[in-house]
């Protein structure tokens, strides 16, 4: 079955490192997403990506934060200066179509960011 | 803005149990979606309700969508170690496209 595949697994940075957090969606969907979970918290939504642009995005992804499709198959998370605080599993999603025209997201196995 | 509220917050069950997660939404739900995260791993899909009424089971797992459209449970029958984990409850939230608020979670263990 395809998956998403996500990249590194683990990744430590320094605080004020840039880091990029790699993702592959499913090869024929259309719709992707990054999601973050901090420790002992809730799955939050961070920024919907369709057609080559930011179609929606949350408090959290503030100017800190870009998305990329840099080609036909990778997804990327860009955090520019990170922050304690942007310590947390990442994870990509794909899906097919909308979420309310019977697509479930797909998601990825996340990479941990610790950043120090 | 939309809240999911889980309960119980954990769970510890003996092997052959049965078991029960709520998940109740602050608004009318268009769309509940079931997930299952083992811990420090991916969201793995279970089942998505949408109508006011429905029910839809894969192996021992059953999850149901009230009439009402605002409360949906997850019943596994026999559970098995390989049950356990965390389930989570999500969401279409109020924008587009796969925008799904998550609940916080029940943690299953199961006692072989």
């Amino acid at each position: 079955e395809p998956e998403v595949t996500q990249t590194p697994s683990h990744q430590v940075t320094q605080m004020g490192q840039e880091v990029i957090l790699r993702c592959v969606p499913i090869s024929n969907h259309l719709y992707f997403y990054w999601y973050r979970q901090i420790l002992g918290q809730k799955v939050e939504f961070l920024v919907s990506f369709y057609n080559n642009e930011i179609s929606e995005k949350s408090e959290i992804f503030d100017d800190q934060f870009s998305v990329e499709r840099p080609d036909g198959s990778n997804f990327t998370l860009k955090i520019r200066s990170t922050k304690l605080e942007d310590s947390a599993m990442y994870f990509c999603a794909s899906i097919l179509g909308r979420a309310r025209d019977n697509s479930p997201l797909h998601f990825g196995n996340g990479t941990r960011l610790t950043v120090t | 803005s939309q809240e999911l509220e889980q309960s119980p917050q954990s769970l510890i069950v003996q092997e052959g149990k049965n078991l029960t997660i709520n998940c109740t939404s602050s608004k009318t739900l268009y769309g509940l979606y079931w997930y299952k995260q083992k811990y420090g791993e991916g969201l793995i899909f279970l089942m998505m309700l949408q109508k006011g009424g429905e029910e839809k089971s894969h192996e021992k797992i059953t999850a149901k969508l009230d009439e009402k459209k605002q409360q949906s449970s997850l019943h596994i029958t026999a559970s098995q170690p390989s049950h356990a984990g965390i389930y989570l409850c999500g969401a279409a939230g109020g924008g587009s496209q796969g925008n799904l608020i998550f609940g916080k979670g029940t943690k299953l263990s199961v006692k072989p």
